[in-house]
């Protein structure tokens, strides 16, 4: 089982939609949870980081569910300048480092 | 905000060739990091460093090395390039929480 599963997508939604990723963990042990934004041929970029009890950022709720060892992200009224991958990470301490594992990503397409 | 830096967008290197890869970060992060990202296998983790003139692997080290004699500065080195190294190269500084990358160097081997 991977570290970190997340669906590749592509989704594609029409422009105010609501559309929702999920991103499931193997490692119960696992600490801090984020999201990253990456548009095409470009860096990620911190979008969110994760908390127990779920954060909403405008538009985009993340929440955790450790018993289920997964985290989502929730898009609502999606715009066309939401089409990027959102990666899911997930950190975890290990031998005295912190790991950090990226899911491989998931591509949203919005649609006009 | 953090800035890091990579010295290159775009390489084009021959087989065989030694390559140097530069990054740098200007706000005295001690957490630097190379990442590979290939589509289908996402990012993948060569080498980090923690601290100046530290370094450990990551996932995939092989046929890589590093240098950090400076802490802003985190070099990624090809001893001997190969196609299947041609890939999407990203250095990342972290402090705490979160990472700042950079914005990439796109490598291709012929």
């Amino acid at each position: 089982r991977k570290e970190v599963e997340q669906d590749p997508g592509p989704f594609n939604v029409p422009e105010g939609a609501t559309v929702a990723f999920n991103c499931t963990y193997s490692n119960s042990a696992s600490q801090s949870f984020f999201w990253y934004r990456q548009d095409c041929r470009k860096e990620p970029k911190l979008l969110m980081s994760v908390y127990s009890s779920g954060n909403e950022d405008g538009r985009f709720t993340a929440q955790l569910n450790r018993a289920s060892q997964y985290i989502s992200l929730l898009i609502r009224d999606s715009k066309l300048s939401d089409s990027a991958t959102y990666l899911c990470v997930v950190t975890l301490n290990s031998g005295g480092y912190q790991k950090v594992t990226f899911g491989i990503g998931t591509k949203l397409q919005v649609i006009p | 905000d953090v800035k890091v830096t990579q010295s290159s967008r775009y390489l084009v290197k021959r087989t065989g060739e030694k390559v140097f890869l530069e990054c740098v970060q200007d706000m005295d992060h001690e957490n630097m990091f190379w990442y590979r990202q290939d589509p289908g296998l996402g990012l993948r983790l060569i080498y980090f460093s923690y601290d100046v003139k530290m370094k450990e692997k990551g996932d995939i080290p092989e046929g890589y090395s590093v240098s950090r004699e400076k802490k802003e500065r985190f070099s990624l080195i090809l001893e001997s390039a190969s196609t299947n190294q041609t890939s999407m190269y990203l250095c990342a500084s972290s402090f705490h929480r979160g990472y700042t990358f950079g914005s990439g160097t796109r490598l291709t081997v012929v």
